[in-house]
């Protein structure tokens, strides 16, 4: 089954403790993508990758890392949280020739104290 | 910068109303536009896509249409069920690699 997973779905984390959200994606996707969800706020891009090693930041890129060494693989990082990051986490994936046409994992809850 | 907008934010309905969704967006020069629908503990599902050359795009009991020169685009949901109780979001593609979504609009049928 052509999925997008994410992990874990939900975290509860303290001020300033590192911590990593996993992406995988099983389509062979050149296209992988973070969004953060916020009420009031839709959904704002963090961080694409077009392909492995290449990279580029969204629309609020601050606080956040990612990398990209393997095709299936989109980690999120947070090397320091912050209670402002406490949101709702997408990854989500799509064919390079169609980005129009992007699969969505099913989210991750972070709450930062 | 391209803002997407979405009114109301919440909508509650009895079965079997239509629904009327709506979305606007400030910059018309977009690739296309999708509609998107969000259930709890869930990913998102796209519905259908319009692109700009298009007017409308139609899926079963979903309609939706697109005015890019006025900014505008609507979803209609006929004969609604409780099972079309989600939140809809509405997302614009500039013809990047970014779509710019609104904050949705929460939609509860009521048996």
């Amino acid at each position: 089954e052509a999925q997008v997973t994410q992990n874990p779905r939900y975290l509860i984390t303290v001020t300033g403790k590192k911590l990593t959200v996993t992406c995988s994606q099983n389509m062979n996707h050149e296209y992988m993508s973070w969004y953060r969800q916020d009420p009031g706020l839709g959904l704002r891009q963090i961080y694409y990758s077009m392909n492995v090693e290449v990279t580029d930041k969204g629309d609020v890129p601050e606080g956040y890392k990612v990398s990209r060494k393997e095709k299936r693989n989109f980690p999120l990082i947070l090397e320091s949280p912050s209670p402002n990051q406490t949101s709702l986490y997408f990854c989500a994936s799509s064919d390079k020739n169609q980005l129009d046409t992007q699969y969505f994992g099913p989210g991750t809850r972070l709450t930062v104290l | 910068k391209q803002e997407v907008t979405q009114i109301p934010a919440a909508l509650s309905v009895p079965e079997g109303e239509n629904l009327v969704l709506n979305c606007s967006f400030t910059d018309s020069a977009i690739y296309n536009l999708q509609w998107f629908r969000q259930d709890p503990g869930k990913g998102l599902t796209s519905l259908l896509l319009i692109q700009s050359s298009q007017r409308e795009q139609t899926s079963g009991r979903l309609n939706a249409s697109l005015d890019k020169s006025s900014g505008r685009s609507t979803l209609y949901i006929a004969a609604s069920q409780p099972g079309d109780s989600a939140t809809y979001l509405c997302a614009v593609n500039p013809n990047d690699y970014k779509l710019s979504f609104g904050a949705g609009t929460t939609v509860t049928v009521r048996a």
